[in-house]
């Protein structure tokens, strides 16, 4: 089946920096690619959708100037999480839409944590 | 978006039939349902997904009624590595916000 391949898997970072995570599909083109994150014990969160060649959309209360998404080719869609907080710690789950009845598929998830 | 609701948690034992229902009373025409298994620190994995009556594969089965209000996952013979988070999302392939879920436990 189709795959979508993130990462890092895991990256620590200091408060203040930018950190950036790609996500891909590996066997398939993707259109539209969706970003959420997630906290523990809780379900995930979409972000944002992104389309390839356009902007991003962002789900309210999703700050678009601090969760940064390009999606400039069919496979990859990145994002960039700038001057991280450490309320910014979180899982971060992509998405891409397989090529057949819209199945989605998901990255193996990003967990980030801000010192 | 229909807005989907299932219950926070069931337990159940190992070679039991497993049965996790979701409510989508506001499920629009152009919706499919889709359900997804989470494992801790994973992205989700798709499960089976239909549109209308009775979806099978090797892994589960999708009941729909004919108003397809609700969603019926069926999980044959559940084993200790089941458990885990259940989601059902009703989208249109546009909208794909997810609900609380449902955690499964199976006990030994």
């Amino acid at each position: 089946g189709a795959v979508v391949s993130q990462h890092p898997s895991r990256v620590i970072c200091k408060s203040g920096t930018s950190v950036k995570i790609e996500c891909r599909s590996l066997d398939f083109q993707a259109t539209t690619m969706f970003w959420y994150r997630q906290f523990p014990k809780q379900s995930l969160m979409l972000m944002a959708t992104s389309n390839e060649g356009s902007k991003a959309t962002y789900e309210q209360g999703v700050e678009k100037d601090k969760f940064l998404i390009n999606h400039a080719s069919l496979t990859l869609s990145t994002l960039t999480v700038t001057s991280a907080h450490p309320e910014d710690s979180s899982f971060y789950i992509c998405s891409a839409r397989g090529p057949l009845d819209g199945e989605l598929f998901f990255g193996e998830g990003s967990r980030l944590t801000v010192l | 978006l229909a807005k989907t609701t299932q219950p926070i948690s069931m337990d159940s034992y190992e070679g039991q039939e497993v049965n996790i229902t979701c409510s989508h009373n506001n499920i629009a025409t152009n919706d499919y349902i889709t359900w997804y298994q989470q494992f801790p620190s994973q992205g989700p994995r798709f499960i089976i997904q239909g549109y209308k009556t009775k979806v099978t594969n090797e892994v589960a089965s999708l009941f729909i009624p004919a108003d397809r209000k609700s969603s019926t996952l069926s999980l044959p013979r559940v084993s200790l590595s089941d458990t885990a988070v259940y989601y059902c999302l009703v989208h249109n392939n546009n909208d794909m916000r997810f609900g609380a879920g449902t955690r499964l436990t199976v006990k030994p």
